[in-house]
């Protein structure tokens, strides 16, 4: 199976809203609604920040928000901040038990 | 509190084997899948495989059957990841995370670099 495609980077300035697209094709993105998005900062593990498309684990902003659309997943973080700096990555369930990660976006928060 | 605490790192030569540990506390570790993911220097997150701790069920990405194997021993809430004949391209970050459901990877280790020479 093939990495979901996402932009290599965005970017965008404090209080700005960005929107980072995840395009996977009818055999995973489009056949599930299981995406999920991780955030990277440098040297540090992954986070989970939206999981089943939409839905937002305790504890992460309100400010992040996740949706869905045909094949393409999108993640939107509203209210840019410097924190929010880092790469984030789309995930997909693919069907037989297999599992598939876009290819990262790196964020930057001009 | 969940955590998931990952062996320490390795610097390995090709052709040697190598097992690295993952630990489960602060939750039922019977209860959740334990996922794989590799990150090679410099580059994005790629799926290895799950193990179900409850009864030892794994699945492999196709992308990495046959080169690494998944196990765990639930006796001291541990899952493992290990490689019989380890290759220069095997050099990269390696995280656990517990599995919730099957994209959902909500608590990760803090990863183990593996290094192998040629």
């Amino acid at each position: 199976q093939s990495a979901l495609t996402q932009p290599a980077s965005v970017s965008g300035s404090p209080g700005q809203s960005i929107t980072i697209s995840c395009t996977g094709t009818s055999s995973d993105v489009g056949s599930y609604n299981y995406v999920s998005w991780y955030q990277q900062h440098p040297a540090k593990a992954p986070k989970i920040m939206i999981y089943d498309v939409s839905k937002r684990p305790s504890g992460v902003s309100n400010r992040f928000s996740g949706s869905k659309s045909g094949n393409t997943a999108s993640l939107t973080i509203s209210g840019l901040q410097a924190e929010d700096e880092a790469d984030y990555y789309c995930c997909s369930y693919a069907g037989s038990s297999t599992v598939v990660f876009g290819g990262g976006t790196k964020l930057t928060v001009l | 509190e969940v955590q998931l605490v990952q062996s320490g790192a390795e610097v390995k030569k090709s052709g040697e084997s190598l097992k690295i540990s993952c630990k489960g506390s602060g939750y039922s570790f019977t209860g959740y899948w334990i996922g794989w993911v590799r990150q090679m220097p410099g580059k994005g997150l790629e799926y290895m495989g799950v193990i179900y701790p409850g009864d030892s069920d794994i699945r492999y990405s196709p992308s990495f059957q046959g080169q690494v194997t998944i196990s765990v021993d639930k006796s001291i809430s541990t899952a493992y990841l290990q490689w019989s004949s380890l290759r220069a391209s095997d050099t990269a970050m390696y995280y656990c995370a517990r599995t919730s459901s099957i994209t959902t990877f909500d608590y990760w280790g803090q990863g183990t670099l593996v290094t192998v020479s040629s």
